[in-house]
């Protein structure tokens, strides 16, 4: 089977813009996780979907938003973007709910200038 | 809300050493799951070893082991016989059972930097 994938891989934005990021799982996971990587702050949880419906969300701002597709790909979006979003956003697939094993994709590297 | 902490920024071992990377949580819940997640320089994020709380066995995968201390909330990882493609940032990660709970998806420590020396 194919492994998560993330597309783009690598974004340049602007302070103010928005941008949507994309999560394809493994065929036949239903639930996706997206988490946040910064060098200072770590490892933090965005948000959780399961059969199209959020589950779980962290604690971030409303410009964090996101959305899972019938076909169980997932999408989030960032809105008016700022320095500190800069980050490596990591989006993992499970076959049931997260605490299943979660197979992580290779990430977005998202640069704000 | 829960915490883990890795308290070892970076370790070295020599290869084909053994080492033991510390993580201690701290939670007032019972039923959970304990995770070592490996990022090696690629960044693909891979699960090394799994733990159920309510397994008082300790978990095993090949040259992966933990000791579980429920009661000290203790859950270090211990890799023998230590490979040059060992070296990779180690994340251990609380996932919480209950119900209501898993609200925070899966709580990940600072991670510990592992250095194989040749």
């Amino acid at each position: 089977k194919a492994g998560v994938t993330q597309t783009p891989r690598y974004l340049i934005k602007t302070r103010g813009q928005q941008v949507t990021l994309s999560c394809s799982p493994i065929s036949g996971h239903r639930s996706v996780s997206w988490y946040q990587q910064t060098p200072g702050q770590g490892l933090q949880f965005l948000f959780e979907y399961f059969s199209e419906t959020q589950r779980n969300k962290g604690n971030f701002p409303g410009r964090f938003s996101g959305r899972q597709f019938s076909n169980s790909r997932s999408e989030m979006n960032v809105s008016t973007l700022e320095l500190g979003d800069s980050a490596l956003y990591l989006c993992a697939s499970s076959e049931g709910f997260s605490y299943n094993e979660q197979f992580f994709g290779p990430g977005t590297r998202l640069t704000v200038l | 809300a829960q915490t883990v902490t890795q308290s070892q920024p970076e370790m070295s071992v020599q290869e084909a050493e053994t080492v033991t990377l510390s993580c201690t949580y701290d939670t007032s819940e019972s039923d959970y799951y304990l995770f070592w997640y490996k990022q090696p320089p690629s960044r693909q994020m891979i699960l090394v070893i799994r733990q159920e709380a309510y397994k008082q066995q300790n978990a095993t995968e090949n040259r992966f082991s933990v000791n579980f201390q429920k009661a000290a909330k203790s859950f270090s990882l211990k890799i023998s016989d230590s490979q040059l493609g060992d070296a990779a940032m180690y994340f251990c990660a609380y996932r919480s059972l209950e119900t209501g709970g898993g609200a925070d998806g899966l709580t990940f420590g600072k991670g510990t930097h592992l250095i194989i020396q040749p």
